[in-house]
């Protein structure tokens, strides 16, 4: 089964606040990463934390992860219209006969209203 | 290339009809995935590919589906009489070493409608 899960599963806020989504994980991991998708169709990577970081920024993005909970944070500050998208977060295990292989969670849709 | 190339773009198709869908990765990844996604659904695995591993069929939902690599390049997915579950965008993404910590490129993916 998937490992990722994210929390919550819809967000509606307005531009200029701040949007947190939460991921969490069942088994050890070596990075998460999160995406972004829009339509429905292609994801786009947005930010990969390593199991050995707690924290990771880029922009407007900020990344945090705990790995004695099994959960990571993403947070989107000063959001805008253009931040509407579902958010995905994905986990690479890393041992065993699934090396490498990335399990997706069902994503947050948010929704930045102008 | 400069992406993940998929092909088709979307594809209608009768029911008990079979179906290819073609992934062309990035130059040079060696890790390839394929996933599958409902309407309003999250990434459900399907398949992936690592360099010359076996690769880990365990997301296959059935024995109707089969995907294959040729030459570590371009993969094939492959639905075997078609039905109306199997409706849902198919998503490609190669990345390089997973295990070095590399994100994953997506294609567009496959809208695939069975009728």
């Amino acid at each position: 089964s998937q490992q990722g899960e994210e929390d919550p599963q819809a967000l509606s806020i307005q531009e200029g606040e701040n949007a947190t989504m939460n991921c969490s994980y069942k088994t050890s991991i070596n990075n998460l990463q999160w995406y972004r998708q829009n339509s429905g169709r292609g994801l786009v990577h947005l930010i990969l934390i390593r199991s050995n970081e707690r924290e990771k920024h880029s922009g407007r993005l900020r990344v945090t992860l705990d790995t004695s909970k099994k959960s990571s944070s993403l947070l989107i500050t000063a959001s805008r219209a253009a931040d509407t998208a579902s958010y995905f977060c994905a986990t690479a295990v890393d041992r065993g006969s699934t090396l490498g292989r990335l399990y997706f969670g069902r994503g947050t849709q948010l929704t930045v209203w102008p | 290339g400069a992406g993940v190339s998929q092909s088709p773009s979307n594809k209608v198709t009768e029911k008990g009809k079979d179906v290819e869908l073609r992934c062309d990765p990035i130059s040079g990844h060696t890790a390839l995935y394929w996933y599958r996604q409902s309407l309003g659904q999250g990434l459900e695995f399907l398949i992936y590919f690592q360099g010359n591993s076996a690769p880990d069929k365990s997301g296959l939902p059935s024995d109707r589906f089969s995907a294959e690599r040729t030459g570590g390049s371009v993969s094939t997915l492959t639905i075997q009489r078609t039905q109306q579950e199997d409706s849902a965008v198919y998503l490609c993404a190669s990345s390089l070493a997973p295990r070095d910590n590399y994100e994953a490129f997506f294609g567009q993916g496959t809208r695939l409608t069975v009728v």
